[in-house]
């Protein structure tokens, strides 16, 4: 099954643009989507195809991607962004497979 | 507004079979409009799709845990299952159920359960 790899952890000042990033082969093919863990809580969606966002979610957040490379960005980080950031998009192997990335540790600092 | 609330023994003994229910509240399980999955996420570490159930019955597991995975409904109560066969300290996670739409573009997981720890020890 395909991969989507995340870096671990990633840091902010208050106030700063943040972006998270999320790569895989199946990210050609497939939109991923992205969800907010803070500790102890079920993950939450916050980005799902190209740049859509439910209901709720702060407008500061965005999505994008280019080639095998998807993208979540914090315009102007929130203290309460501090969280674990999940990408996920469909498995390549045309087997309708689920796969989500290692996730990344935000920080704001 | 869409609710999933799992349930089931917080405690299994290694060899033996996990067993959790998900129960759904303001969507059908039966729609058809939606994918019905499960999410596991071992204490400190990520996430992993362990597999779904779509209507009519239809699933798919994850290749990893195919063997020892069956997910089941019952549409009479709008609950989905999870049974987890020859467990080990490894299957010790917090288990989410989640609604997870697809298409040919994408997927995405909304909402999703509180989740349930379940350990297995002896």
């Amino acid at each position: 099954s395909s991969e989507l790899t995340q870096d671990p952890a990633v840091s902010v000042a208050l106030g700063q643009t943040v972006r998270i990033t999320c790569q895989g082969d199946n990210l050609r093919s497939y939109y991923a989507s992205w969800y907010q863990q803070k500790p102890g809580q079920a993950p939450v969606l916050v980005i799902y195809f190209k740049n859509n966002r439910p209901s709720g979610i702060p407008d500061r957040f965005s999505g994008s991607s280019s080639g095998n490379t998807a993208s979540l960005t914090i315009t102007g980080a929130q203290a309460e962004d501090e969280a674990d950031y999940y990408c996920s998009s469909r498995d390549n192997s045309g087997n309708h497979l689920r796969v989500f990335g290692g996730g990344t540790k935000l920080t704001v600092l | 507004q869409v609710q999933l609330q799992e349930s089931g023994p917080g405690l299994v003994k290694p060899s033996e079979t996990l067993s959790l229910t998900c129960t759904v509240s303001g969507d059908s399980v039966n729609s058809g409009s939606f994918y019905w999955s499960w999410v596991r996420q071992p204490p400190g570490k990520g996430l992993e799709w362990i597999g779904y159930i779509y209507y009519g019955g239809n699933t798919n597991y994850n290749p990893s845990l195919k063997s020892r995975v069956t997910i089941s409904v019952d549409t009479s109560k709008n609950q989905f299952s999870l049974k987890l066969s020859s467990v080990t300290a490894a299957d010790t996670a917090v288990y989410y159920c989640a609604r997870d739409y697809a298409d040919t573009q994408m997927n995405w997981f909304d909402p999703w359960g509180q989740g349930t720890l379940v350990t297995v020890s002896s």
